[in-house]
């Protein structure tokens, strides 16, 4: 089982947008809707920021949203701040034998 | 309030053995999976696997199928991840979530603070 693969990194200006992509296969990404999507900051643990491919939980600004087609999820952040600047991580769903798998991570630079 | 809380940091020399822990608080334990994730310095999430804590029904990623052993004690509501022989390549961040509905798996939304594990002659 493979990790699912992000772009090592992704940047923008303050107020721009930011898409960043989660690849996977039919087994995973492609085969169920429980894409999630993980803000990680330095020495923090991860917080959830996206769940079932495009579903926020309380309390994450409407500015983060999520999408998929076929075998790529996406992440796009609208109105970038200062404080988007974090490690993105992907997850999703691989079956009965496993549960997940993770995405290799994006470093996320607010210029 | 829903929390997980890890035990602490650990050194330990290679080939020593070693358990570290996730206590569980605020839930009914034994309804929600919990999944163990590994993140090496200066890198990314792993999955390393999930048990249920109602029957330890257990699922391992390849990766750590063997190297690892999870396992829970529904009766302190905590759960554990466990090594026989450490290697130094074991140096990592480990932390434990549980994903946001019971008896099912969709994306972890409580998380706890990570268990450092330092493996070093």
């Amino acid at each position: 089982q493979s990790a699912l693969t992000q772009p090592p990194s992704a940047s923008g200006s303050p107020g721009q947008s930011v898409t960043i992509s989660c690849t996977g296969t039919s087994s995973d990404v492609g085969g169920y809707n429980y894409v999630s999507w993980y803000q990680q900051h330095p020495g923090k643990a991860p917080k959830l920021m996206i769940y079932e491919v495009g579903k926020r939980p309380s309390g994450v600004p409407d500015r983060f949203s999520g999408s998929k087609s076929g075998n790529t999820a996406s992440l796009t952040v609208s109105g970038l701040q200062a404080e988007d600047e974090a490690d993105y991580y992907c997850n999703s769903y691989a079956g009965s034998n496993t549960f997940g798998v993770f995405g290799g991570g994006t470093k996320l630079t607010v210029l | 309030e829903v929390q997980l809380v890890q035990s602490g940091t650990e050194v330990k020399k290679p080939g020593e053995s070693l358990k570290i822990s996730c206590k569980g608080s605020g839930y009914i334990f034994t309804n929600y999976w919990i999944g163990w994730v590994r993140q090496m310095p200066g890198k990314g999430l792993e999955w390393m696997g999930i048990i249920y804590p109602g029957d330890s029904d257990t699922r391992y990623s390849p990766s750590f199928q063997g190297q690892v052993t999870i396992s829970a004690d529904k009766s302190i509501s905590t759960a554990y991840l466990r090594w026989s022989s450490l290697r130094a390549s074991d140096t990592a961040m480990y932390y434990c979530a549980r994903p946001m509905y019971s008896g099912s798996y969709s994306a972890f939304d409580i998380w706890g603070q990570g268990t450092m594990v330092t493996v070093s002659s």
